[in-house]
This record gives C-alpha cells, sequence and structure tokens, in this order.
C-alpha cells in the first residue's frame, strides 16, 4: 500500500514564524501535491510538483513557498504565518500517468496563533 | 472551465436502504473522475474511478459509481446502506490540461449521514 506520511498531525506556531510541514511518500512518484482544507471551501490546491526541484503553483500559493529536493520529500513552508492560514493541510502523491488516483496523508491540523 | 458540481452539502439515509451522491462535472473529451472518501481527522482515500470502459465501475467497501456522458454525471451508489459510510465525499476530474501531473479538480465535498 502506498505510505503518505506527514510529520505533525497537530502544529501550533505563532504568527511571524516561518512554519515547515514535511510530506514524505514511500512509493517513488512523480507527482506530489499541497492542498488546505477549510469548512465549506473544499480542497484548495496550493503547489504541486512533478519532479525533483519542479515546482508549480496551484490556486492559492500566496504566502507559501515549497520544497522537493527528493523524489519522496515535499515540503510546504509558511514564510511568515499568519491567522488566516489556520487550516488543516493535506498532502497527496500520484504517479505520473493521468489515470492514476492521489493518495493522501492524514494530514496536519495547523493553527496560527 | 472545466469544474466539479456535487449539488448536495449532505445527503442523509438510513441504514439499510440505498444511497446515492451525486456529482456532475464539466471538462472537454473523455473525463477521468474519481470519488474519494474522508473519515473525520483523516486524509482522503481513494473509492473508484472511472477511465474508460464500462460505465458502472465497483470500487471499495461496497461502493460504485455510474458514468453517464450524456447527462455529464458520475454518481455515487451503494445498495445498502451503513452507519459507518457516514463522511465526507469527494467527487473530482482529472484536469486535462496538467499533462501527467496527476492534477485533479475537486468537488466541494457532500457529508453523508447514515442513521441507524
Amino acid at each position: 500500500d502506498v505510505k503518505v506520511t506527514q510529520s505533525s498531525r497537530y502544529l501550533v506556531k505563532r504568527t511571524g514564524e516561518k512554519v515547515f510541514l514535511e510530506c514524505v511518500q514511500d512509493m517513488d512518484h512523480e507527482n506530489m501535491f499541497w492542498y488546505r482544507q477549510d469548512p465549506g471551501l473544499g480542497l484548495r490546491l496550493i503547489y504541486f510538483s512533478y519532479d525533483v526541484k519542479m515546482k508549480e503553483k496551484g490556486d492559492i500559493p500566496e504566502g507559501y513557498s515549497v520544497s522537493r529536493e527528493k523524489k519522496e520529500r515535499f515540503s510546504l513552508i509558511l514564510e511568515s504565518a499568519s491567522t488566516n492560514q489556520t487550516s488543516m493541510y493535506l498532502c497527496a502523491s500520484s504517479l505520473q500517468l493521468s489515470n492514476q488516483p492521489q493518495h493522501f496523508g492524514d494530514g496536519t491540523r495547523l493553527s496560527i496563533l | 472551465a472545466q469544474s466539479v458540481a456535487q449539488p448536495e452539502d449532505q445527503v442523509n439515509v438510513a441504514e439499510g436502504n440505498p444511497l446515492t451522491v451525486k456529482c456532475t462535472y464539466s471538462v472537454s473529451g473523455n473525463p477521468y473522475l474519481f470519488w474519494y472518501v474522508q473519515y473525520p481527522n483523516r486524509g482522503l482515500q481513494f473509492l473508484l474511478k472511472y477511465i474508460t470502459g464500462d460505465n458502472l465501475v465497483k470500487g471499495s467497501y461496497g461502493f460504485e459509481a455510474e458514468f453517464n456522458k450524456s447527462q455529464t454525471s458520475f454518481h455515487l451508489k451503494k445498495p445498502s446502506a451503513l452507519v459507518s459510510d457516514s463522511a465526507l465525499y469527494f467527487c473530482a476530474v482529472r484536469d486535462i490540461y496538467s499533462g501527467n501531473t496527476g492534477k485533479l479538480i475537486f468537488g466541494q465535498g457532500t457529508t453523508l449521514q447514515v442513521k441507524p
């Protein structure tokens, strides 16, 4: 089974801090994704990556950056955390075939105080 | 523009009754369609997909979905609902302009409540 592991289930940070969310997948998937999930807004794509060191903006990239130095790891960075970034963050990965599903981690519930 | 619509925020059904969670899509060409389920405080779990072939697709936990090209729909169904099926369900379609990046367009989600 594919396993996508997010480093923290719950995280509390302060406004202005630089926050790192880590995601690791163990199935050699080329594609990786970061979403945020908010009540009433569904899933919104922040960034995705289709190869090492390659990244593309999703629908809501402002205030975020990403890093993919190794194939199995995709990091989401909040450069200067703000309270409106309090949310559930979900990481996913998939094979580089358009007919394959994405596999999700269990999420990180991030609170910015 | 490409989009996925789940017209019902919530669906309520009694245990043992059949359930349907609706999904319609708008995309050019042949769609690749997916259903996911999310239990509280968990990530999304893949249930089933339609790529090509038989319009009735079977997936995990006894769920199935029917692809209807003329109605641009991909409704999720189960013949007999369980209380444990209560969860948030997402329909998604492949972004046809994203090549092999696997990018999906998700619906807003439908909460399924199965009552004993």
